[in-house]
């Protein structure tokens, strides 16, 4: 049963102008979402993460929103420079663990593409 | 200085054989963790440390023991090696146990099973 989805498996955009990575989840005891950026032969380094209790949150280029209703969450990366190639995961927390483990649950990575 | 470090990269072993993956972090982290990614890149936790102390341990065979000597070092041995075992497996670290305490994750070891 996958409990966090990204349905795109790859998204191509254009160095500058935004990038949109989406995420759904079905487990309603998730509380704590977190974004992870992976390059080739490397491990996952963490991106940006957003609490139950907000609905955004920015770091610089990047914006995590969560409509809790929808169990949706987006990346929002602006601009986007080729850099970014990466794939990028996201990830999910349940409320049991969030303040005593860390079990996180992982979705499948959306591919992202920035051409010149 | 590389934060996570495992070793070996790669590891082409046959079924049946017994193998240790091993990991260090140098960050002074308290917890620690091992996730499979398998084919279908889905990355999956398999176990988590706190300062010595296993406290997840997700559904694993047995054949998968990890063995924390220190709380720099995780190591994963895994005895009897079946295909389904291959699969990229990470180490990774964090300064806390909660989901709020960023992962560092290492490279990666990429195990082969023939």
């Amino acid at each position: 049963d996958q409990q966090v989805k990204q349905n795109s498996p790859s998204l191509s955009v254009q160095e500058g102008r935004i990038s949109i990575l989406n995420c759904d989840y079905t487990n309603s005891m998730f509380d704590y979402f977190l974004w992870y950026k992976k390059y080739p032969a490397e491990g996952p380094t963490f991106l940006i993460s957003i609490s139950s209790i907000k609905d955004k949150n920015e770091d610089g280029r990047f914006t995590v929103f969560l409509n809790k209703s929808a169990k949706h969450l987006s990346l929002h990366i602006v601009p986007s420079q080729p850099g970014d190639s990466a794939v990028y995961f996201c990830a999910a927390n349940e409320a049991q663990y969030t303040g005593t483990a860390s079990k996180l649950t992982f979705g499948t990575g959306t591919r992202l593409q920035v051409t010149l | 200085d590389t934060a996570v470090s495992q070793t070996p990269k790669y590891l082409v072993t046959q079924m049946g054989n017994d193998k240790s993956i091993k990991c260090e972090q140098n960050l002074g982290h308290d917890t620690m963790y091992w996730y499979k990614q398998d084919s279908k890149k889905f990355l999956k936790i398999m176990f988590s440390y706190n300062n010595k102390e296993l406290i997840i341990n997700e559904t694993v065979p047995n054949r998968f023991s990890p063995k924390s000597p220190d709380k720099a070092h995780l190591n994963l041995h895994i005895n009897s090696l079946e295909l389904g075992d291959s699969a990229v497996y990470f180490c990774a670290s964090s300064l806390g146990q909660g989901a709020s305490y960023e992962q560092y994750f290492g490279p990666g070891t990429r195990l082969t099973v023939t």
